[in-house]
């Protein structure tokens, strides 16, 4: 069975602050891991995602994430966030064996405060 | 090229009535997943369909629930007899091929079901 934790359920930030957002999982298998943003009353959009290869991934909004694989984790990163980043932020996992179904975490609430 | 279509966006019920809610895929997706998400919670999955196939169920109910995704038209998600517990965001997600591959999923902007 997989798993997803997200250690934080809010994380409050200023301005041009950085940020990070953590994610740790749990599986008996290789994973892709996905990060998806949720804004108010809005559905997710993906931001980025690991499927193999380089353990460093960029996404959009100027996010990026780091797969750790001996650590178990996929913690997601900006170095400056702006007002409009505030939103839910979910973390994922997938397998080859389960098709396209996703585990999320119970998310993350950040909130970029001017 | 449309996104992946969810109504209604909002769905009143009173308990013991029954919901229905829809999603057309994006175009040339032939896979569709439901999850649902409680208030303060993450998603959960729900059910994994093909055409006229239910490949996983494994997060369904064992009652009061039915998904459908037929040859013609929308996926449909049925709720029986709602209750109070029932009320939440449920979200559709679609994705062209899964043989092997981790394709993205994309998500609609979800059906909001208050019991009342």
């Amino acid at each position: 069975a997989q798993s997803v934790t997200q250690l934080d359920s809010q994380v409050p930030v200023f301005e041009e602050a950085p940020v990070e957002l953590r994610c740790n999982y749990s599986s008996s298998v290789s994973v892709y891991l996905f990060w998806y943003v949720q804004y108010p009353n809005q559905g997710l959009q993906l931001l980025l995602k690991y499927l193999s290869g380089s353990t460093l991934v960029k996404g959009i909004n100027g996010f990026e994430a780091e797969f750790n694989k001996s650590q178990t984790s996929f913690h997601l990163r900006k170095p400056s966030v702006h007002i409009s980043d505030t939103a839910e932020y979910f973390c994922a996992v997938s397998s080859y064996n389960q098709g396209g179904k996703l585990i999320f975490g119970q998310g993350t609430e950040l909130s970029v405060k001017p | 090229n449309a996104g992946v279509m969810q109504n209604p966006r909002h769905l009143v019920r009173r308990r013991g009535q029954e919901a229905r809610l829809r999603c057309s895929p994006m175009k040339g997706h032939s896979h569709v997943y439901w999850y649902r998400q409680l208030p303060e919670e993450g998603l959960k999955f729900m059910v994994y369909l093909q055409k006229e196939n239910i490949i996983d169920e494994s997060g369904m109910p064992k009652e009061r629930f039915s998904a459908e995704f037929p040859k013609e038209g929308p996926s449909i998600l049925r709720i029986q007899q709602v209750v109070r517990g029932d009320s939440a965001a449920y979200f559709c997600a679609s994705s062209p091929t899964t043989r092997g591959d981790v394709n993205e999923a994309f998500f609609g902007q979800g059906t909001r079901l208050t019991v009342v």
